[in-house]
C-alpha cells in the first residue's frame, strides 16, 4: 500500500496564477483532510471531507476550494494564488465513524511558493 | 475549542526519559488526546492517543489526569533519532471538525 500520496512534490508559483494540488489515499479511509503548515508553526485545517461527497471549511478556508472526487481522491484549489498562500501543504485521511476516534495518515507534502 | 499549548522546545540526552506536558483546559466531554511526532520535510505521524489515565504502547506512554486539562507525553530512554517536533491535539469530533494542532514541541536529543 502506498498510503497517502500527493503530488506535485514542488512548486513555484506566480502571483494570481491557479493549481491544484492532489492527494489520494489507498486505505479505504471515508474522512480525508488538507492542512497548511508555515514555517515554525503547527498544521492548520483549510478543509476536510467525512465522507464521499461532503467537504467543509476547517480553521483558514479562504483562498482554497476543494473537491472529494471519490472515496480515494480529495484535491485542494487555489484559484488565484496570492504570496500569503506560500506553506507547506500536507494531505491526510483516517477511518472515522459513530465513535472511532483514529490516526490520521499524512502524505509527504507539497511545498508551494508563491512570488 | 480546545486550544493546546506546549513547551516550545527541550532538550534531553540519550538514554533519559522525557516527558512533554500540553495544556487543553477547554476540552470537551468528547475529545479524546492525541500526539504526533514530525520529522523535517515530512508529514506528522501518529505516536499515541488516549481519553484518560493512562495508555502506553511500544513507544511511548500518555498520562492524563481525571479533570484531562492537560496530559504529558513520556518517551522512555530517547535516542538521537527522537529530535523531533511533537505536537499534542486535541480531537474534537463535534460537527465543525475543529482539529486545532498546537505550535508543536521541538525536542533535541544531545550524545
Amino acid at each position: 500500500n502506498a498510503g497517502v500520496t500527493q503530488t506535485p512534490k514542488f512548486q513555484v508559483l506566480k502571483t494570481g496564477q491557479s493549481m491544484t494540488l492532489q492527494c489520494a489515499q489507498d486505505m479505504n479511509h471515508n474522512s480525508m483532510y488538507w492542512y497548511r503548515q508555515d514555517p515554525g508553526m503547527g498544521l492548520r485545517l483549510i478543509y476536510y471531507s467525512a465522507s464521499e461527497g461532503t467537504t467543509d471549511k476547517g480553521e483558514v478556508p479562504n483562498g482554497y476550494n476543494v473537491s472529494r472526487l471519490n472515496k480515494r481522491e480529495f484535491s485542494l484549489r487555489l484559484e488565484s494564488a496570492a504570496p500569503s498562500q506560500t506553506s507547506v501543504y500536507f494531505c491526510a485521511s483516517r477511518k472515522t465513524g459513530a465513535s472511532s476516534y483514529n490516526e490520521q495518515f499524512f502524505g509527504p507534502g507539497t511545498r508551494l511558493t508563491v512570488l | 475549542l480546545a486550544k493546546t499549548t506546549q513547551p516550545i522546545s527541550m532538550d534531553s540526552y540519550e538514554g533519559q526519559e522525557v516527558n512533554i506536558t500540553c495544556s487543553h483546559n477547554n476540552i470537551a466531554t468528547n475529545d479524546y488526546i492525541t500526539w504526533y511526532q514530525q520529522f523535517p520535510s515530512q508529514g506528522p505521524r501518529f505516536i499515541i492517543q488516549g481519553y484518560k489515565t493512562k495508555v502506553t504502547n511500544e513507544v511511548a506512554s500518555l498520562f492524563i489526569p481525571a479533570d484531562r486539562k492537560s496530559s504529558t507525553l513520556s518517551l522512555p530512554r530517547v535516542s538521537l533519532s527522537d529530535t523531533a517536533v511533537y505536537y499534542c491535539l486535541v480531537d474534537s469530533l463535534d460537527s465543525n471538525y475543529q482539529l486545532i494542532w498546537g505550535a508543536g514541541t521541538k525536542l533535541i536529543i544531545k550524545p
